[in-house]
């Protein structure tokens, strides 16, 4: 069935280090894909989307690209920050939304 | 602010007891799903409305119910609760196009504490 697999936490990365979460989805259709984020004690936020292949999603530096030959959907940005500190989760709107586990990114000064 | 409400931010309760969260969605958006999310089990998806119809269910315990009103506010009810029903409670809304679910908007949690 339709499902998404994300990349075990916790990061810990210095700050301005480059970030890559990884994910990967299977699904029987063609679904969006999103990322979001939730700073503590928050709900969830969508940071970016991307609706078909090839299609990038970007927002507040985060960028992912919808790649349908690896099935993948890795979340990357070039320089974090300490507000960047919050848990990752990667999804898919099949005919429901599928969550990954979340990743926890902490950045420290 | 993502315009999905939820209340009571906090509830502190004892086993045994039963409690109401409730959930007003966006503007707009008839969908309404509810999520648990505990440390040790992530996010996981609890039930669906659809302009007031169950429309998917997932890991819900038979202790739990729903319901999506005409105004399309939902309420979630917890009965015989146990310590480990201790969580988060999320509230998500979405808008459907053409019968394709575009992203959700999430509330702010109840964040229920059972002692």
């Amino acid at each position: 069935g339709d499902s998404v697999t994300q990349m075990e936490g916790p990061v810990t990365l210095s700050e301005e280090a480059f970030l890559t979460i990884n994910c990967t989805y299977t699904a029987t259709g063609y679904p969006s894909l999103f990322w979001y984020v939730q700073y503590p004690g928050e709900g969830l936020q969508l940071l970016l989307k991307a609706t078909k292949a090839d299609d990038k999603g970007s927002n507040k530096g985060f960028e992912a690209t919808y790649r349908k030959e690896t099935t993948s959907f890795h979340l990357e940005k070039g320089s974090v920050q300490v507000s960047d500190s919050a848990v990752y989760f990667c999804a898919q709107n099949g005919n429901q939304f599928y969550f990954g586990t979340g990743t926890s990114l902490t950045v420290i000064p | 602010d993502s315009g999905v409400t939820q209340t009571p931010k906090h509830l502190i309760t004892a086993t045994g007891q039963r409690v109401t969260l409730r959930c007003s969605p966006r503007s707009g958006d008839l969908s309404v799903y509810w999520y648990q999310q505990s440390l040790d089990q992530g996010l996981q998806f609890l039930i669906q409305y659809y302009n007031g119809e169950e429309r998917a269910k997932g890991n819900i315990l038979e202790r739990f119910s729903a319901q999506q009103f005409p105004d399309l506010h939902s309420e979630l009810n917890l009965s015989s609760l146990e310590l480990g029903d201790s969580a988060l409670y999320f509230c998500a809304s979405s808008v459907e196009y053409d019968k394709i679910l575009l992203w959700q908007y999430f509330g702010p949690g109840t964040r229920l504490t059972v002692t």
